[in-house]
Order: structure tokens, then sequence, then C-alpha cells
């Protein structure tokens, strides 16, 4: 099956810096690529997703990059504000709706 | 529209007991996914129902069970709980069959097992 290693697992920056997390997956044959912010006590809401077929995404100060030859796959945050400090999951998923999740990395932004 | 809906929130049961958790989905969505989380395991995919049918199924024994009613509401059953089985357990709705439709994440089940 599929397996996705991210890091870090944990991650402090300064607020207005820059935060980027990366994942690398196994199977050749996943497909779409999404990224989850769990804060505490709530379940994972999707931020940002991408598919096999784009090499990039940007959603405000959010962005995602695929390298699909190398597999692996990258969130970048722009300009962190404390609200941005959470845990932030990737996932991969190559059929259906069975997605294989990462670690996890906890982004701590410091006011 | 309403979010997905997962009861109850926190449940704490002892070792060899049974315990059934439900999962609400979004209205029109015909797919819930389960997920087991833990602090060393990350998200884990216990299994999908689509259309009343389990069309995924992650690695876990078969004491992990679920189904799914006509109404998209899906209930998953753990026997003989361990006190490995302690964890965060997740619902997850999306609208289609297909990968790469967005999947809308429920609160958890809280199970605490002693």
């Amino acid at each position: 099956g599929e397996n996705v290693e991210q890091h870090p697992s944990t991650l402090s920056v300064q607020e207005g810096d820059s935060a980027v997390i990366k994942c690398t997956y196994s199977d050749s044959a996943s497909n779409y690529f999404p990224w989850y912010k769990q804060e505490l006590g709530k379940g994972p809401q999707l931020i940002i997703d991408i598919r096999s077929n784009v090499g990039e995404k940007k959603d405000q100060r959010i962005a995602v990059t695929l390298n699909k030859t190398a597999k692996h796959f990258s969130l970048h945050i722009t300009e962190t504000q404390p609200e941005d400090s959470a845990v932030y999951f990737c996932a991969a998923a190559r059929s259906g709706n069975q997605f294989y999740f990462g670690t996890g990395t906890s982004l701590t932004v410091i006011p | 529209k309403a979010g997905v809906t997962q009861t109850p929130r926190y449940l704490i049961k002892t070792r060899g007991q049974q315990v059934t958790l439900s999962c609400s989905p979004i209205s029109g969505h015909r797919s819930v996914s389960w997920y087991q989380q833990t602090p060393g395991q990350g998200l884990q995919f216990l299994f999908e129902y689509f259309s009343e049918t389990q069309r995924n199924k992650g690695n876990f024994p078969g004491r992990f069970s679920g189904r799914q009613f006509s109404n998209s509401r899906s209930e998953m059953n753990v026997s003989t709980l361990e006190l490995g089985d302690s964890a965060l357990y997740l619902c997850a709705s999306t609208s289609g069959p297909l990968t790469g439709n967005e999947q809308f994440f429920g609160p958890g089940t809280r199970l605490t097992v002693l």
C-alpha cells in the first residue's frame, strides 16, 4: 500500500516568516494530494489540494507544489500568523476515497 | 449546510466491552470514511462506505466493523475492546465516489478504554 512520510514533525517560526512542510509518497498511482489543518479539539479541515496533472497551486498565503517524478509534495505558508498554529497533515489518494496520511507537523507561530 | 456530526463525542469503556460510534454525513454526501487517530500512528484509514457498500478497507483486525444505512448515516463497531483502541475516531464524508472530492471531517469521538 501507499506510504506517506512527512517532515518535520514540529516547526516553530516567527510571525511573518514562511513555513515549509514536506511529504513524500511511495505509490506512483496516487493522483490526489490534499493538505489538512487540525486545530485542538476539531477534525482536520482541508486547506488546499493538488492533483497529479498540476505542478503548483496557490491560494492567498498558502501554496502547494508537486514533483511527480520525485514523488514529493510540499506545503508553503507565507507571512505566517499566530492563527496558523495547528497540526498540518498531508495525504495521498489513488482511487475512491481511501486516503493515506502523513504523521503530521505541529506548527507554532511565535508572535 | 450542517457539517458532519459524530456521536457521542466522548466515550469511556473497559477492556472486553464493545462500542458503537455514529456518523451523520453532510446532506447529499454518499461516501463515509472512518479513521483512527492516535499520537503515535497518526490518521489511519479504517474503511469507506458508499451507497451502503464497503468499498475500501484498511489494515485493521476484524474486531473493527462498520455499516452504512440508506440515508448515508454510518456506524462503526469495535468489539472486545483493547487498551490500544483508545483513540480519536474520525468520520469524513465526501460527495462522490471518485478521488479528488473534498473530504469533510467531523469533530471525532474520543474513545478511552480502561
